[in-house]
């Protein structure tokens, strides 16, 4: 079984166009991510929500808007793509590090969406 | 989070022992070394992590130097299945959730036959 995965694999739209990722989880943890890897290969944060709450939300534009309808969901939506939004976007997951031992954090990431904007 | 230095790339030969560096000369007494690895076309993996004393599991071995400024990922027997781009993490720990991950550059291996 996947433990992240991610929907569709491969997006490609014009300028102007509203488009959604989604990302599923199945471990059962409460944070969820999602990161933005552009073609110098940086890889960023962008949100992270734990149980459906907002908690990081690094200077990304107003058009993305991430959505978390529950704890195993998080959701990208994204309005007026713009050429600069081509990238390679990677959703993950984690426990909430609130409740797990203070030494121990990994992040399960998901196999990316290729987002291309012509 | 303290910043981390790295070599751009370095490459061993299959079934050699590859030896990554990690330099992290700020780093604060709360912060952790952590190791995270991305094969191509493929989401980041983690693959270890420590705090002072040295580290291993199935993956791989984690050398952290006695004042803590510098470690060392060890993977034992290198395979081509291990090649790719090896991230070096320093992250303190948050008593609240968040917990971002701060990617640098990372180092390329490639494991040649």
């Amino acid at each position: 079984d996947t433990a992240v995965s991610q929907t569709p694999k491969y997006l490609v739209t014009q300028m102007g166009n509203d488009k959604s990722i989604k990302c599923e989880q199945n471990l059962g943890h409460d944070t969820m991510y999602w990161y933005k890897q552009d073609s110098k290969k940086f890889l960023k944060i962008m949100f992270s929500y734990n149980n459906k709450e907002l908690i990081i939300n690094e200077t990304v534009p107003n058009r993305f808007s991430p959505k978390s309808p529950d704890k195993a969901h998080l959701n990208l939506h994204i309005n007026s793509l713009e050429l600069g939004d081509s990238a390679v976007y990677f959703c993950a997951s984690s426990q909430d590090s609130r409740t797990q031992p203070r030494d121990h954090y990994e992040q399960y990431f998901g196999p990316g969406t290729r987002l291309t904007v012509t | 989070d303290a910043k981390t230095t790295q070599p751009t790339s370095m490459d061993c030969a299959e079934g050699r022992a590859a030896n990554l560096p990690c330099n992290h000369s700020t780093i604060s007494g709360n912060e952790y070394v952590y190791w995270y690895r991305q094969i191509h076309s493929q989401g980041p993996q983690y693959i270890i992590h420590g705090l002072k004393n040295n580290e291993t599991n199935e993956m791989a071995s984690l050398i952290i130097t006695e004042d803590r400024k510098s470690s060392t990922l060890i993977l034992p027997h290198a395979t081509l299945r291990d090649t790719a781009v090896y991230y070096c993490i320093v992250r303190a720990y948050y008593t609240g959730a968040n917990s971002k991950l701060t990617f640098g550059k990372g180092i390329t291996l490639s494991v040649r036959p």
